[in-house]
């Protein structure tokens, strides 16, 4: 089916281990993005993509690296996984500006 | 930078009645978009109703309404004959028309249907 998928739907790891959260979309969306979300702070942009290999920062960029080889895939890891990084993760795809963001199921990631 | 307020971090209403969610924003910028978002228990980001800050009409979708007032930067989400269903955390959101893609959301309003 067309749409965005994230994966893992949720994942636990321990501090300091690198981890790899996954975005597909079918839709071939020049524009997407990665979002965490915590209580009381919304939606909050992590990075962004305009194009394959073009990348930018977001609001809370510190301890997370993005890239797109390919239009459809926006992997975001983690490098050096803390505490202060357990939060549920976003992914979504826009067609172009003005346009809705379409999002994945989301990702709950917890840091022990 | 934009920012949005979401001054209603919960509410609760009968079923069959209609609630409106408030949300303001700030901008500097004379075109933009707006949204809402729906959250529901299981997580997913739904939209729920678009408008185009130079389109003056306020958007509707079937039982979603707004009331868009550009001068006073608020956008706010009406939900008649309101349904079970609805219970769900809502995001308003601005999005900008120049430059790129970036949604800035609101803090989120938690709303539940009470049967």
């Amino acid at each position: 089916d067309a749409g965005i998928t994230q994966s893992p739907r949720y994942k636990i790891t321990e501090t300091g281990r690198q981890v790899t959260l996954m975005c597909h979309q079918t839709w071939s969306h020049s524009y997407m993005f990665w979002y965490r979300q915590d209580l009381g702070h919304g939606l909050r942009l992590i990075y962004y993509s305009a194009a394959a290999d073009i990348t930018d920062k977001g609001e809370v960029p510190d301890g997370y690296v993005v890239s797109r080889s390919k239009t459809e895939n926006f992997p975001l890891t983690l490098e050096s996984a803390t505490r202060s990084q357990t939060s549920v993760y976003f992914c979504a795809s826009s067609e172009s500006r003005g346009h809705p963001q379409h999002f994945g199921d989301g990702t709950r990631l917890s840091i022990l | 930078a934009q920012t949005v307020t979401q001054s209603q971090p919960e509410m609760s209403v009968q079923e069959a009645e209609t609630v409106t969610l408030s949300c303001t924003y700030d901008t500097s910028e004379n075109n933009y978009y707006l949204f809402w978002y729906k959250q529901p228990p299981s997580r997913q980001m739904i939209l729920v109703i678009r408008q185009e800050a130079y389109k003056q009409q306020n958007a509707t979708e079937n039982r979603f309404s707004v009331n868009f007032q550009k001068a006073a930067k608020s956008f706010s989400l009406k939900i008649s004959d309101s349904q079970l269903g609805d219970t769900a955390m809502y995001f308003c959101a601005f999005g900008p028309n120049f430059g790129n893609e970036k949604l800035t959301f609101g803090t989120g309003t938690r709303l539940t249907i009470i049967p």
